[in-house]
This record gives structure tokens, C-alpha cells and sequence, in this order.
């Protein structure tokens, strides 16, 4: 059974203070894997799409990388801006299309 | 580019009645659009893969005659919660996936901004 698994579930960080967020997968085969923000009362906003361990995808204070097990988000000197529930979703290949996600984590960034 | 325009944002209603929620994509065609439900601090979770011109396709455990979806053209998808319960109550996002990169099935989901369901 494929399974997403976020940690940790929430994230508390001065502004400035940088840190990375994990995301652990299964899946018998991987199309894509896939991070999203959420604010409060609001539907996900796209941030990347990672296909191969190894490859790695930058936007302003986010990267993120992926292995054959997890991937990473890095949060590199953070804003209070970018306090926000980070998503992490896969892709199976035969899922025709469909997303499964993992629960979040919850970043709050104080002055 | 890319924006899905989901409506209402919240709604409350009668155990009883029923509730039609619509999403639209604005700037793209879509041939299939996904309905998550989303609870409160948990993961989105697929309802129904909803295709333009054919029936719906529900996961397991989703009942088909309570949460009914059309997909009447390329840009609107809709959901009706029929005879809605306390129970039904929660957060709904559609989402859709650009007509013009549908072959690559791992082009990114794009999402409405949900809809707030409360039955009292």
C-alpha cells in the first residue's frame, strides 16, 4: 500500500532560522512526488514537482531534494511570510493521475 | 496562468438539503478534474476523479448518490452533497489538471481555493 508519511508535524522557527522539513514515501513505482503550501482556509498552492532521486528544484527560500525513500524541503532563512502548512503528495505510476498526500506540516515563523 | 475558481467558499445549510459546490478553471481546459475532502489538521483525501462527458470515478468507502459529480464541459465540474448530515461537514477542493499537458500525468494538480461546508 503506498503511503506518505510528514514530519514533523509542526514546525516552530525564529525568522532567520533555517531548518528542512521531511517527507517519507512508499510506493511501488514513483511518477512524480510533489510539494504544495496551504494557508489557512485556503486550497494548495503548487511549489514544485521532483521525478528522479537526485534532482533537486529551488524558488526563493525553498529547495527540495529527493532520494529513492524521502525528500526534503529546506527552509533557508525563513519569513514570517512563509509560515504555512507544507503538503507533500506522490504520484504512483498506475495511478492515472491521482495524488496521494501526506498530512502536512505546520510552519509558524516568528519575528 | 493556471487558477481554479471553486464557489462558494462557505456555505451552511439544513440537515436534509443539499449543497451544489462548483469548480471552474479559468485560463486552461481540464478533461479530468479530483475532489478532495480535507479535515481539520489531516491529509486531503480523493473523493472522486471526476472525467468531461463520462461518469465519475468514487474511491472506496465514497457513496456515489451522496456526493454527486458532473463534469458537463471542460472548464466546470460540480458537487452536489445530497441530503446533507453534521456529519458531511468539512472543507472540499477540487482540482484540475491542464488539457494541454494531460499526457503527462505527472504535470502538477492545480487547486481551487476549497469550500467550507457546515450542516447544522
Amino acid at each position: 500500500e503506498d503511503q506518505v508519511t510528514q514530519s514533523p508535524e509542526a514546525l516552530r522557527l525564529q525568522e532567520g532560522e533555517s531548518s528542512s522539513l521531511n517527507c517519507s514515501y512508499t510506493v511501488s513505482g514513483l511518477r512524480g512526488l510533489f510539494w504544495y503550501r496551504q494557508d489557512p482556509g485556503k486550497g494548495p498552492e503548487f511549489l514544485f514537482t521532483l521525478y528522479s532521486a537526485g534532482e533537486e528544484k529551488e524558488k526563493e527560500r525553498l529547495k527540495a531534494t529527493l532520494t529513492k525513500k524521502e525528500s526534503f524541503l529546506h527552509i533557508t532563512a525563513p519569513k514570517p511570510e512563509d509560515s504555512a502548512t507544507y503538503l507533500c503528495a506522490v504520484q504512483p505510476i498506475d495511478s492515472w493521475g491521482k495524488l496521494q498526500f501526506g498530512a502536512g506540516t505546520q510552519v509558524v515563523v516568528t519575528p | 496562468g493556471a487558477v481554479v475558481s471553486q464557489h462558494p467558499s462557505r456555505v451552511i445549510c439544513k440537515s436534509g438539503t443539499s449543497v451544489k459546490i462548483e469548480c471552474r478553471s479559468l485560463d486552461f481546459q481540464a478533461t479530468t478534474m479530483f475532489w478532495y475532502r480535507q479535515f481539520p489538521k489531516q491529509s486531503l483525501m480523493l473523493m472522486a476523479t471526476s472525467n468531461e462527458g463520462s461518469k465519475a470515478t468514487y474511491e472506496q468507502g465514497v457513496e456515489k448518490d451522496k456526493f454527486l459529480i458532473n463534469h458537463a464541459s471542460l472548464t466546470l465540474s460540480t458537487l452536489t452533497v445530497t441530503s446533507a448530515h453534521p456529519e458531511d461537514s468539512s472543507f472540499y477542493i477540487c482540482s484540475a489538471r491542464d488539457k494541454r499537458r494531460a499526457s503527462s500525468y505527472n504535470s502538477p494538480l492545480h487547486f481551487g481555493n476549497g469550500t467550507r461546508l457546515t450542516v447544522t
